[in-house]
C-alpha cells in the first residue's frame, strides 16, 4: 500500500495555458474525489468517482475544469485556459466502500499550482 | 461558506501543555472526521466518529462527539512540537446519515509548539 500518489507535486503556467494533474488511488479502493485547498482554508469539494463515474460535480468545477477516471483506476482533473484565481492546491483523495476503513478518505501530497 | 465553524484559529502552546480544538455545526453531524496537515502537504487521517457520546484516543490526541452530535472535540494532552501542524475538522452531508461522498470542511486551527 503506497497511499494516494499525485503528481505534480507543483506545476506553474502562464494565465491562458491548459494544464492536467494526475492521481493515482489507494488500489482497490474505489471512491476517489478531489478537492482544492486556497490558504488559510479547509479543502473545497470538486468531484467524486465511484469506479469509472462521475457521481458528482461542485458548482465550483466550471466549464473550464473537466476530471476522468477512465478505467476506474488513476484519474486526471484537466483545467483549460488557466485563470489567476486558479491557483491553489489540487488535494485527491480515495476511499474503499466496505470493510473497517469503509469511507474513510486518505489523502495525497497534493498539486500546488501557481498561475502567473 | 464554512458549514463548520472551528475554534480557536490558531493557537500557540508550551510544549508539555494540554490543548483542545473545537468544531461546531449547525447541523447534526452524522460523520466527523478529524485531520492533520504539514503546511503545503496532504491530510493525514487522525480519526472518524459517528455516534452521540463517542469518544476515541490515538497516542495523546483524543477525539469526542457530543451527545447532540452538534460539535467535536479534539484534545491533546502533553503537547510536543511533532503534534504542530493544521488541524481540520471535515463532515460528510451535514444533517443526513449519507456517507461515502464530498466532505465539508472547518478552515482549520494552526497549532504551534514551543519547545
Amino acid at each position: 500500500d503506497t497511499g494516494v500518489s499525485q503528481n505534480p507535486r507543483h506545476k506553474i503556467t502562464k494565465r491562458g495555458q491548459n494544464v492536467t494533474f494526475r492521481c493515482d488511488p489507494i488500489s482497490e479502493h474505489n471512491r476517489l474525489y478531489w478537492y482544492r485547498q486556497t490558504l488559510g482554508q479547509g479543502p473545497e469539494f470538486l468531484t467524486y468517482f465511484q469506479n469509472e463515474a462521475q457521481l458528482e460535480k461542485s458548482r465550483l468545477l466550471s466549464d473550464r475544469f473537466s476530471a476522468e477516471r477512465p478505467k476506474g483506476s488513476f484519474s486526471t482533473l484537466e483545467i483549460q485556459r488557466t485563470e489567476q484565481g486558479d491557483s491553489a492546491m489540487y488535494l485527491c483523495a480515495s476511499s474503499p466502500t466496505s470493510g473497517r476503513l469503509a469511507n474513510i478518505q486518505y489523502f495525497g501530497a497534493g498539486t500546488r499550482l501557481s498561475v502567473l | 461558506s464554512q458549514e463548520l465553524e472551528q475554534s480557536p484559529q490558531s493557537l500557540i502552546v508550551q510544549e508539555g501543555k494540554n490543548l483542545t480544538i473545537n468544531c461546531t455545526s449547525s447541523k447534526t453531524l452524522y460523520g466527523l472526521y478529524w485531520y492533520k496537515q504539514k503546511y503545503g502537504e496532504g491530510l493525514i487521517f487522525l480519526m472518524m466518529l459517528q455516534k452521540g457520546g463517542e469518544e476515541k484516543s490515538h497516542e495523546k490526541i483524543t477525539a469526542k462527539l457530543d451527545e447532540k452530535k452538534q460539535q467535536s472535540s479534539l484534545h491533546i494532552t502533553a503537547s510536543q512540537p511533532s503534534h504542530a501542524g493544521i488541524y481540520l475538522c471535515g463532515a460528510s452531508k451535514l444533517g443526513t446519515m449519507e456517507y461515502g461522498n464530498k466532505l465539508v470542511f472547518g478552515a482549520g486551527t494552526i497549532l504551534r509548539v514551543k519547545s
